[in-house]
């Protein structure tokens, strides 16, 4: 299957602090998604990029899409306690979606 | 967002038994997957269904794994003669329609083979 490096793998930082972890791949997605795991639960989709160079907000989320379409990145802007998770991208190529390695968050208050 | 159940939560069974996992999906969706996550690592593909068949299937999906709708709204992942390794977290995901094809996940069904 497709490979996704999602880095970093995992983050510890200050409530308020702002947040960036990326995904890359060398293969070419149609759709990139992010999505926020909890423990026990499943994904739940924060944003979907669509189109190369898409830069989409969701609160205080934003994500885009790279214009290789090969990466994406996301960033959170002033973190608080409830960020806390696994951050999980995926990307799209036809009806299959590929997911990332994680990058597992802990936010300190 | 669209509502995905599934049932049961939580499925134990002993090592060769065969399990059905199931989804419903509370919407009109266009694709269903299955997707496995075992303790720690990450989400893995299954298999996709389209149109009441297989569109794509990973190489995890071999012919012990089996998916079907019987009834045109339960989606049903079998998986026979259950081994150590099959335990895991299974999730089921819904996607497409006619206004996008985000895909949204169910809440997973833990599988412990003892």
């Amino acid at each position: 299957g497709q490979q996704l490096n999602q880095s970093p793998q995992s983050m510890f930082i200050q409530e308020g602090e702002d947040v960036s972890m990326n995904c890359t791949s060398s293969s070419i997605f149609n759709t990139w998604l992010w999505y926020k795991q909890d423990p026990g639960e499943g994904p739940v989709l924060l944003i979907a990029l669509y189109k190369a160079g898409e830069l989409t907000s969701n609160g205080r989320l934003t994500a885009q899409f790279g214009i290789t379409r090969k990466d994406s990145f996301l960033n959170i802007s002033a973190s608080i306690p409830s960020d806390v998770g696994i951050y999980f991208c995926a990307g799209q190529i036809g009806n299959q979606f590929y997911f990332g390695t994680g990058t597992s968050l802990t936010v300190i208050p | 967002e669209p509502e995905v159940t599934q049932t049961p939560s939580h499925q134990v069974t002993q090592m060769g038994q065969e399990v059905i996992l199931r989804c419903v999906p509370i919407s009109n969706h266009l694709y269903f997957y299955w997707y496995r996550q075992i303790l720690g690592q990450k989400v893995e593909f299954l298999v996709s269904f389209y149109n009441n068949e297989i569109s794509e299937k990973s190489e995890i999906f071999d012919d012990q794994f089996s998916v079907e709708r019987p009834d045109g709204s339960n989606f049903t992942l079998k998986i026979r003669s259950t081994k150590l390794e099959d335990s895991a977290m299974y999730f089921c995901a819904i996607a497409g329609t006619h206004d996008s094809y985000e895909q949204y996940f169910g809440p997973g069904t833990r599988l412990t083979v003892t």
